[in-house]
Formats: C-alpha cells, structure tokens, sequence
C-alpha cells in the first residue's frame, strides 16, 4: 500500500536550533516525493521536490532509498519557519498521497 | 501569478442541506481536485478531474459528488450534508505536463450542524 507517515504532530524548537522533520514512506516502485509548507492564514505550497536536489529557505531533503525516508532538514531554525509541513508521494497519475502533517513551533 | 480561488472561506450548514463548493483556477490547467484537511489526518483526497467532464473518485468520494462543466471550474457538492463532513476543504489545480506541483486554494472551512 502506498503511504506517507510523519511520526511526530509537533515539533517544537528554539530559534537558531537545527531541524529534522521526519517522512517515511511505503511504495511499489520509484517514488517522488514533496515537502509542501502552510504558513499561518496562508494557503498550501510546495516547498521542494526530492528530484531538483536543491535548498529553499535554507531547507534541504534527501531522498533514502534503503530506509525509505525523506526527513527536511534545516541547520538553523527561524521564527519565521513556523508552519504546517506535510511530506507527500506521487502515487501515480495524478494523485499525490500526503502524511498527516508536522506543526513545527520555533520559538525565540 | 497563479491564482486558485474558492467561493467561501467560512461556511454554516445543517445536517441533511445539500452542499455546493465551488472552485475556480485561472491556469488553463487540465487536473483539478478535492481534498479534505483534518487534524492527525492531513490532506485526503476526495475526487479529481484530469478533464472537462472527466472525475475519478479519490480515496473518500462516499458522500460526495463533483462537477467540471468548464475547464477552469470544479464544484463539490454534498448532497445532505452530516455533522461528520465538517472539515476544511481546499481545492488544487496541477498543468497536466507538471505531475509534482499542485496550487492550493485558501481553503473553505464548513460547519455542518
């Protein structure tokens, strides 16, 4: 079956601490995987994607085959990423399958 | 810029109403879905459209229905409403050469009483 799990509901740090929001996955053939963000009174957007390999907001995700997780990292937490993240799996055409979501709290 | 509209941000009903979410994109894209956003569940796919007049159920269609009479268009309905459908519900365009990134709506939060 094909799902997307984020272990944690909320993960709350202070400013300037790193990161690690967590995302495993179950799938039959080679997946693509998303962080999308929700910022408050804002609406969802795609954050990154594991095929550009590349770093927004100071975030980065790598995609683990072996381990079958694709955790978002960031060196050094700001206030301002304070939001919603949820990890989500292109499970075919069309579809995309997203977990239940993180609440990442950064505090000053 | 890329812009995905929905007629209502707040919405009140009463058990057994019938429903009508509308959902409007500006981008010519082809795909357009539903999805319903609960809290430890995320986001949950309801219906989508790969075309004008075209719906694939998604993963929790029971009590819904949707309609694309125009490609920039695509309603939700639900024909009576119950108290377990309160939820936010936020609508996605995605071009159909474009599989990973789908623009959101702002989402409408419904109450059913």
């Amino acid at each position: 079956a094909q799902r997307v799990t984020q272990p944690e509901k909320l993960l709350s740090v202070f400013k300037g601490a790193p990161v690690e929001l967590k995302c495993n996955y179950s799938y039959s053939g080679s997946p693509e995987l998303f962080w999308y963000v929700q910022y408050s009174r804002q609406r969802l957007q795609l954050l990154l994607r594991h095929i550009s390999r590349e770093s927004i907001k100071g975030f980065t995700a790598d995609l683990n085959k072996g381990e079958t997780s694709f955790h978002l990292k960031k060196p050094f937490a700001q206030e301002e990423d304070s939001a919603m993240y949820y990890c989500a799996l292109s499970g075919g055409y069309n579809k995309l399958i997203f977990g239940a979501g993180t609440r990442l709290a950064v505090h000053p | 810029d890329v812009k995905v509209t929905q007629s209502s941000r707040y919405l009140v009903k009463r058990t057994g109403e019938k429903v009508f979410l509308e959902c409007v994109q500006d981008m010519d894209h082809e795909n357009m879905f539903w999805y319903r956003q609960d809290p430890g569940l995320g986001l949950r796919l309801i219906y989508f459209s790969y075309d004008v007049k075209m719906k694939e159920k998604g993963d929790i269609p029971e009590g819904y229905s949707v309609s694309r009479e125009k490609k920039e268009r695509f309603s939700l309905i639900l024909e009576s409403a119950s108290t377990n459908q309160t939820s936010m519900y936020l609508c996605a365009s995605r071009a159909r050469d474009r599989t990973y990134e789908q623009y959101f709506g702002p989402g409408t939060r419904l109450t059913v009483t």
